[in-house]
């Protein structure tokens, strides 16, 4: 079955900067692929998703790139701000696939 | 907005316990998801369902039932609960395959 693994999985950056947190992906079927936000005391929420017939997506300070040869995916903050600051998971998933598999998650800090 | 809402935000119960937690959603999808959410193991699927009494096991399902006789609701149910089922429980809905996954806040639930 599917097998993702994320990375790092604590971040810290300045205000300001950069962050990037990346994922790889076991299964060559897979081509949906989300990255949730998980804020203290919530559930996750989706943020980005990108889907295998594209390379890249960007949604304000938010982008994700994804490379099928290799069998990974990124999730890039720029910019960043204090409400960046929670835990990040990413998932993949198949053709119409009704499960998702996550990732180990990542726990972002930004200091100010 | 789509809503997804869990019974208890706390839990605490002994060993051996039977427990259910509830889930609810308001916007007629099809799909529902129970994850159990560790540290450093991500979101782990323990079961989910695509229509009323369908079921499928997820990865973790060892210890786990779950119902669903109405489209809005899937119960988690731990027949004989045990200390290692101490965890936070997130429960997801979704409209259809591939479709993007919403997801309640979470039960956090500490078996004694």
């Amino acid at each position: 079955g599917e097998n993702v693994e994320q990375h790092p999985s604590t971040l810290s950056v300045q205000e300001g900067d950069s962050a990037v947190i990346k994922c790889t992906y076991s299964d060559s079927a897979s081509n949906y692929f989300p990255w949730y936000k998980q804020e203290l005391g919530k559930g996750p929420q989706l943020i980005i998703d990108i889907r295998s017939n594209v390379g890249e997506k960007k949604d304000q300070r938010i982008a994700v790139t994804l490379n099928k040869t290799a069998k990974h995916f990124s999730l890039h903050i720029t910019e960043t701000q204090p409400e960046d600051s929670a835990v990040y998971f990413c998932a993949a998933g198949g053709q119409g696939a009704q499960k998702l598999v996550f990732g180990q998650g990542t726990r972002l800090t930004i200091n100010p | 907005d789509v809503k997804v809402t869990q019974s208890s935000r706390y839990l605490v119960k002994r060993t051996g316990e039977k427990v259910f937690l509830e889930c609810v959603q308001d916007m007629d999808h099809e799909n529902m998801f129970w994850y159990r959410q560790d540290p450093g193991l991500g979101l782990r699927l323990i079961y989910f369902s695509y229509d009323v009494k369908m079921k499928e096991k997820g990865d973790i399902p060892e210890g786990y039932s779950v119902s669903r006789e109405k489209k809005e609701r899937f119960s988690l149910i731990l027949e004989s609960a045990s200390t290692n089922q101490t965890s936070m429980y997130l429960c997801a809905s979704s409209l259809g395959r591939g479709q993007t996954q919403y997801f309640g806040p979470g039960t956090r639930l500490l078996v004694l």
